[in-house]
C-alpha cells in the first residue's frame, strides 16, 4: 500500500511555456502533500506544503506565482511551473501523507519524481 | 527548518563490507529518518528513529542517534551491489516538514 505516482515522469518544454505535474496518492487519502525540487547530485529542497482544500504554504524563497500548487482532492495535487525557464530545469518530487491511520508520525510516501528540462 | 547534513564524501566499498555514513543537524527534532535514492528515482524510506531513541535496527541497517551531539549514523552491514545508491537523512521538527541533508553516494563494487 501507500503508493504515490507522478505524471509525467519526464517533460521537455520550450522556455516560456507552462508545465503541469500531477501527484496522486493511489491507495490512500492524502491530507497533506509536499513538493520538493532536487538539482543534480544535490539534496531535496522543500518547496511547499499543500493541504487539501486550502492554499499551499510556500517555503522562503519559493515564488508562489511561479510555482502554482493546487490540492483539489484528497488524492491529487498539481504543481504548475509557469513561464518556465532553463533555470527551472530540475527533478521535482512530491510526497503524500495522511493524518492518523497509516502511521503515528505521518510517514511521507514519495512519488518517483518528474524530470523537467526547459530548453 | 532544520538542516540535516551528511559528511559530503562519497563512499566506495567492496561487496560484503560495511558502509557507515553520518548526519548532523542543527535544531531540535521530533525524529530523524534515512532514505535511499537510486539514480534519477524517487525516495525509499529506510528507517525512522525518534528523538528519545538511541539505536534502531532494521534488517542489515543500524541507525544511531545522539541528540546531545545532534548527529546520527547509518550503518549498512554486509553490503550488496544493490545497495549502490544515494542515502539521505531528513529531520522532522514535529510539523512533518522534512529537512534533507546533502546525501552520501555509496557505490558497492561486486
Amino acid at each position: 500500500g501507500a503508493v504515490v505516482s507522478q505524471h509525467p515522469s519526464r517533460v521537455i518544454c520550450k522556455s516560456g511555456t507552462s508545465v503541469k505535474i500531477e501527484c496522486r496518492s493511489l491507495d490512500f487519502q492524502a491530507t497533506t502533500m509536499f513538493w520538493y525540487r532536487q538539482f543534480p547530485k544535490q539534496s531535496l529542497m522543500l518547496m511547499a506544503t499543500s493541504n487539501e482544500g486550502s492554499k499551499a504554504t510556500y517555503e522562503q524563497g519559493v515564488e508562489k506565482d511561479k510555482f502554482l500548487i493546487n490540492h483539489a482532492s484528497l488524492t491529487l495535487s498539481t504543481l504548475t511551473v509557469t513561464s518556465a525557464h532553463p533555470e527551472d530545469s530540475s527533478f521535482y518530487i512530491c510526497s503524500a501523507t495522511t493524518s492518523g491511520g497509516l502511521s503515528s508520525y505521518n510517514e511521507q510516501f514519495f512519488g518517483p519524481g518528474t524530470r523537467l528540462t526547459v530548453l | 527548518s532544520q538542516q540535516g547534513e551528511e559528511d559530503p564524501q562519497a563512499l566506495s566499498i567492496q561487496e560484503g563490507e560495511n558502509a557507515t555514513m553520518n548526519c548532523s543537524y542543527k535544531t531540535s527534532i521530533n525524529n530523524l529518518q534515512w532514505y535511499r535514492q537510486n539514480s534519477g528515482r524517487g525516495l525509499v524510506h529506510l528507517i525512522l528513529i525518534r528523538s528519545n531513541e538511541r539505536e534502531k535496527h532494521s534488517g542489515r541497517l543500524r541507525v544511531t542517534l545522539d541528540t546531545s551531539k545532534k548527529s546520527s549514523s547509518l550503518l549498512i552491514t554486509a553490503s550488496r551491489a544493490a545497495d549502490t545508491a544515494s542515502y539521505f537523512c531528513a529531520t522532522d521538527g514535529g510539523n512533518n516538514r522534512l529537512a534533507f541533508g546533502k546525501g552520501n553516494q555509496v557505490v558497492v563494487i561486486p
